[in-house]
């Protein structure tokens, strides 16, 4: 079984500009949870979906938005970037909600914003 | 909302020793406790998990122990290899929140 997919593996932006991340779940997961991962936060969440629904959302700013397809693939929408939001963006899916079963994560993309 | 503390923050050991990494967390209300290991440039793996009705779980030779009333868990590595190098969060999950917060992590290095 194919584990989660996310795309890009790297990108570069420029202050201001918006950036969109993809991440594939583990086929038959319906939860997909996204975390930003840096050396000095650490893994902070920033919002889970499950059935196209946004169950729950971490403390983030309004620039930071997502969704899910209803084939379970999730994008993540960053705008007016700004450099703090340089990251490791970790996705993760899950069978059902991430209070039911674990978490398995993906490679993760990594976001630098000059 | 729920906070999660984690140590050490480093641990260095020599191979065959043992390492126990501790957390603890401030919500009473929390059921779910795993723990991942993240290798240098790698995804974060879940290696153990234990939930709230269980005191203690193993496989092989890690182990987690839970202690409720105290609101502590940790995880036990016996008999450690320099591939258990990397890095390792706890996450806490329940309580209020609904979501899975994790601690700080603890980079553990093996020493051959």
């Amino acid at each position: 079984k194919a584990g989660v997919t996310q795309t890009p593996r790297y990108l570069i932006k420029t202050r201001g500009q918006q950036v969109t991340l993809s991440c594939s779940p583990i086929s038959g997961h319906r939860s997909v949870s996204w975390y930003q991962q840096t050396p000095g936060q650490g893994l902070q969440f920033l919002f889970e979906y499950f059935s196209e629904t946004q169950r729950n959302k971490g403390n983030f700013p309004g620039r930071f938005s997502g969704r899910q397809f209803s084939n379970s693939r999730s994008e993540m929408n960053v705008s007016t970037l700004e450099l703090g939001d340089s990251a490791l963006y970790l996705c993760a899916s899950s069978a059902w909600t991430a209070r039911d079963s674990p978490l398995h994560f993906g490679n993760g993309t990594r976001l630098t914003v000059t | 909302g729920e906070n999660v503390e984690q140590h050490p923050s480093t641990l260095s050991v020599q191979e065959g020793d043992s390492a126990v990494i501790k957390c603890t967390y401030s919500d009473s209300a929390s059921n779910y406790f795993p723990w991942y290991k993240q290798e240098l440039g790698k995804r974060p793996q879940l290696i153990i998990d234990i939930r709230s009705n269980v005191g203690e779980k193993k496989d092989q030779r890690i182990a987690v122990t839970l202690n409720k009333t105290a609101k502590h868990f940790s995880l036990h590595i016996t008999e450690t290899q320099p591939e258990d190098s990397a890095v390792y969060f706890c996450a806490v999950f329940g309580g209020g929140f609904q979501k899975l917060v994790f601690g700080t992590g603890t980079r553990l290095l093996v020493s051959p």
